[in-house]
């Protein structure tokens, strides 16, 4: 059964513009997690989509947004890149049951974006 | 690539020891404890989890223990091997609401 994927792996910005990441989930995963990981915070929750919605919402400003389609994959969008956004970016996904309960999340590799 | 922060704390032991990761958690609500290793220029890979109606839970060479009176959670690893080096982290959960929050993790250097 293949990982969870990201992409691009790599990705180089410039301030004010703005980028899009990509992840698929393990295949019958219907659950996606965006996660931020800097040097400074450490991993901290950016979103998770269930079905096509957005469930829960970490602590990040509106440039940051996702999206899940009907295949749940995820992409999540920055807008406006500031320099403090350059971080690894990982998605994770989980069999969510409905209820709630929580699963064993299952993370890709992470996009790696550099803001110049 | 790099991954993880530049001033971890670093636990070094040699290989064949047992090695002890210890993580405060925040939130008393807290009902979900994992804890992912993750090495470098990789995504966290899940190690074992626990549930706070439990204290100890073994998998594979790991252990973890939970002491929910004090908001505290530590990872045991058996026979250390060179494969174990990387950055641990716990994080902690609660049903009905998904996201994960993480500690800052320790770096576990095995000496050969």
């Amino acid at each position: 059964k293949a990982g969870v994927t990201q992409t691009p792996r790599y990705l180089i910005k410039t301030r004010g513009q703005q980028v899009t990441l990509s992840c698929s989930p393990i295949s019958g995963h219907r659950s996606v997690s965006w996660y931020q990981q800097t040097p400074g915070q450490g991993l901290q929750f950016l979103f998770e989509y269930f079905s096509e919605t957005q469930r829960n919402k970490g602590n990040f400003p509106g440039r940051f947004s996702g999206r899940q389609f009907s295949n749940s994959r995820s992409e999540m969008n920055v807008s406006t890149l500031e320099l403090g956004d350059s971080a690894l970016y990982l998605c994770a996904s989980s069999s969510r049951v409905a209820g709630g309960d929580l699963n064993e999340q299952f993370f890709g590799p992470g996009t790696r974006l550099t803001v110049l | 690539g790099e991954s993880v922060g530049l001033h971890l704390p670093t636990l070094s032991v040699q290989e064949g020891d047992n090695s002890i990761i210890n993580c405060a958690y925040s939130n008393s609500a807290s009902d979900y404890f994992i804890w992912y290793k993750q090495e470098s220029g990789k995504g966290p890979q899940f190690i074992i989890d626990i549930r706070s109606n439990m204290d100890k839970r073994q998998g594979q060479r790991v252990t973890v223990l939970l002491n929910k009176t004090v908001k505290h959670l530590s990872l045991q690893i058996a026979a250390t091997q060179p494969g174990d080096s990387a950055v641990y982290f716990c994080a902690e959960g609660y049903t009905g609401r998904r996201a994960l929050t993480f500690g800052s993790g320790t770096r576990l250097q095995v000496q050969p």
